[in-house]
C-alpha cells in the first residue's frame, strides 16, 4: 500500500466550526490533490499542488483552502463548515515517473 | 479539454465468470496514459491497471486486462474469473503526459458479484 495518510477518518461538526482535514504522505510525491466525492459518486477535483509553494483550484468551486508549506504535507481547511460541506474527502499524490495517482483513505465530514 | 465516460453506472457478473467495463475518452493529444481505479466500499482507492497511449500492447495484471482501442478512444477493463473481493467501483482516469497534471475520472461503474 502507499504511504498516503488522512486525519481524521471521520468528523461529525456543527455548522460555522472551522476544520482542517490533514493530509500526508512519506513517498516524496510533489504532485498532490484533493478530491470531493460524494459516496458511490464521481471525484470532484477541488485543489491540487505542483509542489512547494505551489497551489491552484480544482475544477469544483469550493469554498475550502490549502496550503503547501513542505513537500509531504497538504492540509485542507473549511473556516466556516456548512451542511453542504457534507463529503467525502480524498487526499491523492503523484510523481512524474510513475503517473498513477496513490490515494488516501478519506475523511468523511458531515456538518450539522 | 479531455473528457473520460463510463456508460454503465452499474453491472453484475456471477462469481467465477467474466465481466467487461466499459470507458470511452475524448482527447486531441497523441501521447497520454489511462487507467482503472477500484474503490472498495468504505476502502481505499487503488489502481488497478495502466495503459500508455503509445504502447499498442493491451496491459494484463493478473485476472485484469485491457482492451485499449486508440482509434476508437476506448478503454474497456476485462476482469477474468470475477471474485467477491472484486465487488467494488471502478474509475477510468485519464492523465496527459505533461501540463497541468490533472487526471480525468469518469463518473465509475458500480461491480455487483453475485455469489
Amino acid at each position: 500500500e502507499a504511504d498516503i495518510y488522512q486525519t481524521p477518518r471521520y468528523l461529525v461538526i456543527g455548522t460555522g466550526k472551522k476544520i482542517t482535514l490533514e493530509c500526508s504522505q512519506t513517498m516524496g510525491h510533489d504532485k498532490m490533490y484533493w478530491y470531493q466525492q460524494d459516496p458511490g459518486m464521481e471525484l470532484h477535483l477541488i485543489h491540487y499542488s505542483y509542489g512547494v509553494n505551489s497551489t491552484e483550484k480544482g475544477d469544483l468551486s469550493s469554498e475550502s483552502t490549502v496550503s503547501r508549506i513542505r513537500t509531504e504535507h497538504f492540509p485542507l481547511t473549511l473556516e466556516s463548515a456548512r451542511p453542504s460541506h457534507t463529503s467525502q474527502y480524498l487526499c491523492a499524490s503523484s510523481v512524474d515517473r510513475a503517473y498513477e495517482q496513490y490515494f488516501g483513505p478519506g475523511t468523511r465530514l458531515t456538518v450539522t | 479539454a479531455q473528457t473520460v465516460t463510463q456508460s454503465q453506472p452499474e453491472m453484475s457478473v456471477q462469481e467465477a465468470e467474466t465481466v467487461t467495463l466499459s470507458c470511452t475518452y475524448d482527447t486531441s493529444e497523441s501521447d497520454y496514459y489511462l487507467f482503472w481505479y477500484k474503490q472498495p466500499p468504505s476502502r481505499q482507492m487503488i489502481l488497478v491497471i495502466r495503459q500508455e497511449a503509445y504502447k499498442q500492447q493491451n496491459a494484463t495484471e493478473n485476472r485484469f486486462s485491457v482492451n485499449f482501442q486508440k482509434a476508437a478512444k476506448s478503454f474497456s477493463l476485462k476482469i477474468s474469473d470475477s471474485q467477491l473481493g472484486d465487488a467494488a467501483m471502478y474509475f477510468c482516469a485519464y492523465r496527459s503526459p505533461s501540463g497541468t497534471y490533472k487526471y480525468i475520472f469518469g463518473t465509475g461503474t458500480r461491480l455487483k458479484v453475485l455469489a
